[in-house]
């Protein structure tokens, strides 16, 4: 079946630099996708989110590129901090109403001093 | 901390018992979302619940059922409980089913673990 993954299990990112997380997806059809983050014990948090008829949105120290041509999907932060430290996921909208999300498997970022 | 709560924190249960998880949704949130969420893994959506219906399921067998109550809370119920059904389970609340994730919150989760 189709679905939503990601290239690198693990990240290690120096504090300071910028990191940039990658994310396959297979269904051509979807229009919504989201980035969120999950540090240990917590639940998933919203990072941001971009819609398939835009190719780049930014936020604060993030930034979310969509390449719709490769279906390529990527979350680059700006001057990794210590609290940057998490999994992160991203997720595609399912289906007609929102909430019902497919995430793929995650990356674990970690943030040396 | 976003307002959604989960009760329990842990859980322990055997093969064939039943577990009822619960969630409090944000105050004025009125549609709830289950995800299954095995370790090293994303979550998996179960269902979504939206004004005490089901309103979309996803690929999980029916003794996976749910419930939503008239103040927007909502229960998990897992019977036949199998080793698989072992995982960190996440609710999430939002104020309607519409189309943007920036107003939908997820609570910590409840780790069931089934031995």
């Amino acid at each position: 079946g189709e679905s939503v993954g990601l290239h690198l299990p693990t990240l290690s990112v120096q504090e300071g630099d910028n990191s940039i997380i990658n994310c396959a997806y297979s269904n051509s059809a979807s229009d919504y996708f989201i980035w969120y983050k999950q540090e240990s014990g917590k639940g998933p948090q919203f990072i941001i989110d971009i819609r398939s008829n835009m190719d780049k949105r930014q936020g604060q120290r993030v930034t979310v590129l969509l390449n719709k041509t490769v279906k390529h999907l990527s979350l680059q932060i700006a001057a990794t901090q210590p609290g940057d430290s998490a999994v992160y996921f991203c997720a595609e909208n399912l289906g007609d109403s929102w909430g019902k999300l497919q995430f793929g498997a995650g990356t674990q970022v970690v943030v040396t001093p | 901390e976003t307002g959604v709560t989960q009760s329990p924190t842990h859980l322990i249960k055997t093969r064939g018992q039943q577990v009822t998880l619960r969630c409090s949704s944000q105050s004025g949130h009125n549609t709830v979302s289950w995800y299954q969420q095995a370790l090293g893994q994303g979550p998996q959506f179960i269902f979504q619940y939206y004004r005490e219906e089901e309103n979309g399921r996803g690929n999980f067998p029916p003794r996976f059922s749910g419930l939503q109550f008239p103040n927007y809370s909502s229960e998990l119920n897992v019977n036949a409980l199998e080793l698989d059904d072992s995982a960190l389970y996440l609710c999430a609340s939002s104020p309607r089913p519409g189309n943007s994730s920036d107003e939908q919150f997820f609570g910590p989760g409840t780790r069931l673990t089934v031995l």
